[in-house]
């Protein structure tokens, strides 16, 4: 089983959709929580921290939910530019900053 | 600002090979990392170094490969002798300190083919 699961897509979407991902990680002890984004020959950016009470950037909302170790990412009124692929990104806390990426979720948003 | 640094960004070699990897963290940046990217294991760490000592190597996937971190403005990931499964994308990234709640800036990558 991978530390970091993600259901590798591609999600295929019109323009103005809202588009969900999910992602499970395996360690109950994880510390904290991203999302990256990687657009195609590129290199990996941070979209987002997450945080345990939810929060919100623009048209991003990331959740967590501990107890059944899952992170989600909303993305609404999709824009041509989202798409990429999106990286779900774990910290174990047990080496200082050392991340543990799932495999990515593409994402395709159409016109 | 520049970014983390790397080079090349594109190698070619043949297997058996001698290979370098060059990056330039950030300056001020205490944390760099070496991951490998494929299609069929995606990101993998493979060393981490924090004020220029390697702190985990658990990714290293063998006695060929090994990093190096001389000083806090530069290091370097070997490979030698190289073989066709080596080829990837080999990332570098920095980060201000060993913080589990900071970002990591990664750099553009080298591509590197093993023929």
């Amino acid at each position: 089983r991978k530390e970091v699961e993600q259901d590798p897509g591609p999600f295929n979407v019109p323009e103005g959709a809202t588009v969900a991902f999910n992602c499970t990680y395996s360690n109950s002890a994880s510390q904290s929580f991203f999302w990256y984004r990687q657009d195609c020959r590129k290199e990996p950016k941070l979209l987002m921290s997450v945080y345990s009470s939810g929060n919100e950037d623009g048209r991003f909302t990331a959740q967590l939910n501990r107890a059944s170790q899952y992170i989600s990412l909303l993305i609404r009124d999709s824009k041509l530019s989202d798409s990429a692929t999106y990286l779900c990104v774990v910290n174990w806390g047990n080496a200082g900053n050392m991340l543990t990426f799932g495999g990515g979720t593409r994402l395709m948003v159409k016109p | 600002d520049a970014g983390v640094i790397q080079s090349p960004r594109h190698e070619v070699t043949e297997m058996g090979q001698e290979v370098t990897l060059r990056c330039k963290p950030i300056s001020g940046h205490n944390s760099l990392f070496w991951y490998r990217q494929t299609m069929m294991r995606g990101l993998e760490l493979l060393i981490y170094f924090n004020n220029n000592v390697p702190i985990d190597d658990s990714g290293m996937p063998e006695d060929r490969f090994s990093a190096k971190m001389p000083n806090a403005s530069f290091s370097t990931l070997k490979i030698q002798p190289s073989e066709p499964r080596d080829s990837a994308v080999y990332f570098c990234a920095s980060s201000p300190t060993g913080s589990i709640y900071n970002e990591q800036f990664f750099g553009p990558g080298t591509r590197l083919t093993v023929l």
